[in-house]
């Protein structure tokens, strides 16, 4: 079964300095894998995916992921944080392509200072 | 707008009552997910449509949940002798049968007192 472990509840950054979100995946399959951001009252947003095309996937809004298959990892990046990035992270996989039946992590919670 | 819509934003209901949730998917999308998201977790996989059938319906909690969508496109979730613990955000999603995403509508927000 497909599963995503997501390692860190909460990050908290200052307005400008890089993030990182972790995210690791279980898959007994070539995984698709997503990050999605969800807002305060508001629905989920696809950032980027991963469909084992170029392993360094460009998102919206300045996000970046790497996929690392020898080290089960998809982490979340973004150079430089704006206040606007605010919300609720939610890396995402996917047990076949062309993204049926998701599986969320526990999702993270970014805050950023002034 | 042509995205996800979802009816009602907001339902509250009593315990034991029957409930609806009503999604329209995206124009010309053939599949369709209902997705719960408890307070502070990540959404859970309840069902999927593929078209009018349900494809895979094994995140569904229990028989009092029920889902249909009978021409292909409007889903309902239906839930019977609602229960406290029901109380939750249910999401609904469209994609491409080979899509390039799962694109979520806003959810409604079910509470059962």
């Amino acid at each position: 079964a497909q599963s995503v472990t997501q390692l860190d509840s909460h990050v908290s950054v200052s307005e400008g300095t890089p993030v990182l979100l972790r995210c690791n995946y279980s898959s007994s399959y070539s995984p698709s894998l997503f990050w999605y951001v969800q807002h305060p009252n508001k629905g989920l947003q696809l950032l980027l995916k991963y469909t084992s095309a170029a392993t360094l996937v460009k998102g919206i809004n300045g996000f970046e992921a790497e996929f690392k298959k020898s080290e089960t990892s998809f982490h979340l990046t973004k150079p430089s944080a704006h206040m606007s990035d605010a919300a609720e992270y939610f890396c995402v996989v996917s047990e076949v392509q062309g993204a049926q039946k998701l599986v969320f992590g526990q999702g993270t919670r970014l805050t950023i200072n002034p | 707008g042509a995205g996800v819509s979802q009816t009602p934003s907001n339902k509250v209901t009593e315990k034991g009552k029957y409930v609806e949730l009503r999604c329209d998917p995206i124009s010309g999308h053939t599949a369709l997910y209902w997705y719960r998201q408890s307070l502070g977790q990540g959404p859970e996989f309840l069902i999927y449509f593929q078209g009018t059938g349900a494809a895979d319906d094994s995140g569904l909690p229990n028989d009092r949940f029920f889902a249909v969508r009978p021409e292909g496109s409007v889903s309902t979730l239906k839930i019977q002798r609602t229960e406290r613990g029901d109380s939750a955000m249910y999401l609904c999603a469209s994609s491409l049968e080979f899509g390039t995403g799962v694109f979520f509508g806003p959810g409604t927000r079910l509470t059962v007192l």
